[in-house]
């Protein structure tokens, strides 16, 4: 039972554009997202987060939104870059718990 | 700075063995967490550890054990190695600060890719 889903496995954007992965969850207790980035043969590199009180949360290049209403959450890379190149996952937490469920990522290929 | 460190990066393990995968941080961390990653899917919750002596299941504690005697150090153990187990195993930590779980992102290992034949 996937409570935290990304339905693209993969995008491909050029570089300079903007790059927007997605991800929808199940449960409606989550109350603390994050975005990880991962390179192969390395472990994920936490990104961006954001708290349920919020609906956008900005760090550079990179932009979170979170739609409670839809239990969706995007984020935007602006502009892509090469280096971006990676697997994005999707991950949440709910308030106090001790655990992250995570998407099964999408792969991000930024053409030079 | 090492941050988290896993060992073995690889291994190849027949079915029935049984081995150790290391973990250490040096973050002073209280919060360690064991994951796996199968192919094409996402990271999956082993077990965690909240602080030294205590430990939890996760979602798929099945088949693994593991303690955790001192900050730094949380290793995991497959008594009986199965097919089923071969995945990416990934060590993670993090601080607790506060009671609320926000705005502390887990710091991850590089992996150890088990294969079970």
């Amino acid at each position: 039972d996937q409570q935290v889903k990304q339905n693209s496995p993969s995008l491909s954007v050029q570089e300079g554009r903007i790059s927007i992965l997605n991800c929808d969850y199940t449960n409606s207790m989550f109350d603390y997202f994050l975005w990880y980035k991962k390179y192969p043969a390395e472990g994920p590199t936490f990104l961006i987060s954001i708290s349920s009180i919020k609906d956008k949360n900005e760090d550079g290049r990179f932009t979170v939104f979170l739609n409670k209403s839809a239990k969706h959450l995007s984020l935007h890379i602006v502009p892509s870059q090469p280096g971006d190149s990676a697997v994005y996952f999707c991950a949440a937490s709910e308030a106090g718990a001790n655990n992250l469920f995570f998407g099964t990522g999408t792969r991000l290929t930024v053409i030079p | 700075n090492a941050g988290v460190t896993q060992t073995p990066k690889f291994r190849i393990l027949k079915i029935g063995q049984s081995m150790t995968l290391q973990c250490t941080q040096d973050m002073n961390h209280n919060y360690m967490y064991w994951y796996r990653q199968d192919p094409g899917m996402g990271l999956k919750l082993i077990y965690y550890s909240v602080g030294a002596g205590i430990t939890d299941k996760g979602e798929v504690p099945n088949g693994y054990n593991v303690s955790r005697s001192t900050t730094e150090d949380f290793p995991l153990r497959l008594e009986l190695a199965a097919p089923s187990q071969t995945s990416v195993y990934f060590c993670a930590s993090r601080p607790r600060r506060g009671f609320v779980y926000s705005n502390q992102p887990q710091h991850f290992g590089d992996g150890t890719r088990l294969s079970i034949l």
